[in-house]
């Protein structure tokens, strides 16, 4: 059974600082996707992950994807009060099926 | 281009009752997934359907039940509530074979 893991569960972020979330997950799959979630939202699509050695960015964001190691990695870069949010990583399954971390808390401080 | 939708948004239902969820897809996906959100065990699948026929099913008891109709439409049912149902259900819009994940915005669900 897939398994994923995420970590920290809690992150509290300077304003102008980095960080990294970490997503690791336990057997192999082409396709990794993070999603944004606000209080009481839905989920926002941030990045979709294909292949090894995929990059993605989006403004302060950057995703990127180690098939090899199935590790994923979320950098947020001088971090600011709008990214305060629920992070989630989802790693499908070979049936098509989103098995997702239990996410990570940031919230951002001045 | 619309986005998927899901209503009601909110619901509170009382223990034993059941209700319906409704999710529209994008136009033109043919695949929607549900997945139940709650505190203390996150996000997981209950089912997919693709074509009018479940394709995939999560771990969760016969309570739990959806279709879809012709246009893609989808709708799961609660039977017999219970306090612990109570949970975000998100449904997602998928072209399926194809990646890419669009989730409606929720309904909230409340067991009484």
């Amino acid at each position: 059974e897939l398994k994923v893991e995420q970590n920290p569960l809690f992150l509290s972020m300077q304003e102008g600082k980095n960080y990294t979330i970490y997503c690791n997950y336990s057997t192999t799959s082409d396709r990794l996707y993070w999603y944004r979630q606000d209080p009481g939202k839905s989920l926002e699509s941030l990045f979709v992950l294909l292949s090894n050695g995929a990059v993605k960015q989006e403004g302060r964001l950057m995703a990127s994807l180690d098939t090899k190691a199935r590790l994923s990695t979320l950098h947020i870069t001088a971090a600011v009060h709008d990214l305060s949010a629920t992070y989630f990583c989802a790693v499908e399954d070979s049936w098509g099926k989103l098995q997702f971390g239990a996410g990570t808390q940031v919230v951002v401080t001045p | 281009k619309a986005g998927v939708t899901q209503t009601p948004r909110y619901l509170i239902k009382t223990r034993g009752q059941q209700v319906t969820l409704s999710c529209s897809p994008i136009s033109g996906h043919r695949s929607v997934s549900w997945y139940q959100q709650t505190p203390g065990q996150g996000l997981q699948f209950l089912f997919e359907y693709f074509s009018e026929t479940q394709r995939n099913k999560g771990n969760f008891p016969g309570r739990f039940s959806g279709r879809q109709f012709s246009n893609s439409r989808s709708e799961m049912n609660v039977s017999t509530l219970e306090l612990g149902d109570s949970a975000l259900y998100l449904c997602a819009s998928s072209p399926r074979g194809v990646y890419g994940y669009t989730f409606g915005s929720g309904t909230r669900l409340t067991v009484v």
